[in-house]
């Protein structure tokens, strides 16, 4: 089975902090996704990587930035912490490819940010 | 642009009845189509797909047809239990940039009652 580990489950961060959410996968997946929660919303797409140190912009990228150093791991960086950004965040891997079949994206158990 | 429309919640029913979901497209090309559940702390997992025009996706007796010509991919299934009570979440997958990127709905909360 394909498993997404995000490390951290809740976290709670002030305002203006720099915070880190790390994502791994143990699958060899090409693409990795971050999303943001919220209710009334859904699922946004905010970065996603195609590949090592490659990375493009989802729908709503301000306030964030990822990195991707390492095919199996993908971060999530918020460069100064704000309450607009208290949210779920969720992580997902997919193997990549020209078939539907091979990008199913695989989700993370979602790490609940509170910025206070 | 591509977009995802699904009925707001929250649905609450009773064990064993009938549940329909509705969800509706709008795409450019031939998006595949997905369903998403999101049990109480977890993250989501598919739950069924559908790739082209009158596919019927299936499982754990839950179905929904790709329907094209109402851009329509509602998910029902014929006798809920209260392990169903989830949020439900249809996709689209937008292929056009060669990512698979998906684009969600909203989400619809069931609950199902004893």
């Amino acid at each position: 089975d394909v498993k997404v580990t995000q490390s951290s489950r809740y976290l709670v961060k002030r305002t203006g902090e720099k915070v880190f959410l790390e994502c791994v996968q143990d699958m060899d997946h090409e693409n990795m996704f971050w999303y943001r929660q919220d209710p009334g919303l859904g699922l946004r797409l905010i970065y996603f990587s195609y590949d090592v140190k490659m990375k493009e912009k989802g729908d709503i990228p301000e306030g964030y930035s990822v990195s991707r150093e390492k095919k199996e791991r993908f971060s999530l960086i918020l460069e100064s912490a704000s309450t607009n950004q208290t949210s779920m965040y969720l992580c997902a891997s997919s193997q990549g490819g020209g078939l539907v079949a091979k990008n199913i994206q695989y989700f993370g158990a979602g790490t609940r940010l509170s910025v206070l | 642009g591509n977009s995802v429309t699904q009925m707001e919640g929250p649905v609450t029913l009773s064990e064993e009845a009938f549940l329909t979901i509705n969800c509706t497209y709008t795409a450019t090309g031939y998006p595949s189509l997905f369903w998403y559940v999101q049990y109480p702390g977890e993250g989501l997992q598919l739950l069924l797909k559908a790739t082209k025009a009158d596919d019927k996706g299936s499982n754990k007796g839950f179905e929904a047809t790709y329907r094209k010509e109402t851009t329509s991919f509602h998910l029902e299934k014929g006798s809920v239990q209260v392990s169903d009570s989830a949020v439900y979440f249809c996709a689209l997958s937008d292929s056009t940039s060669g990512t698979y990127k998906y684009i969600f709905g909203t989400g619809t909360r069931l609950k199902v009652l004893a």
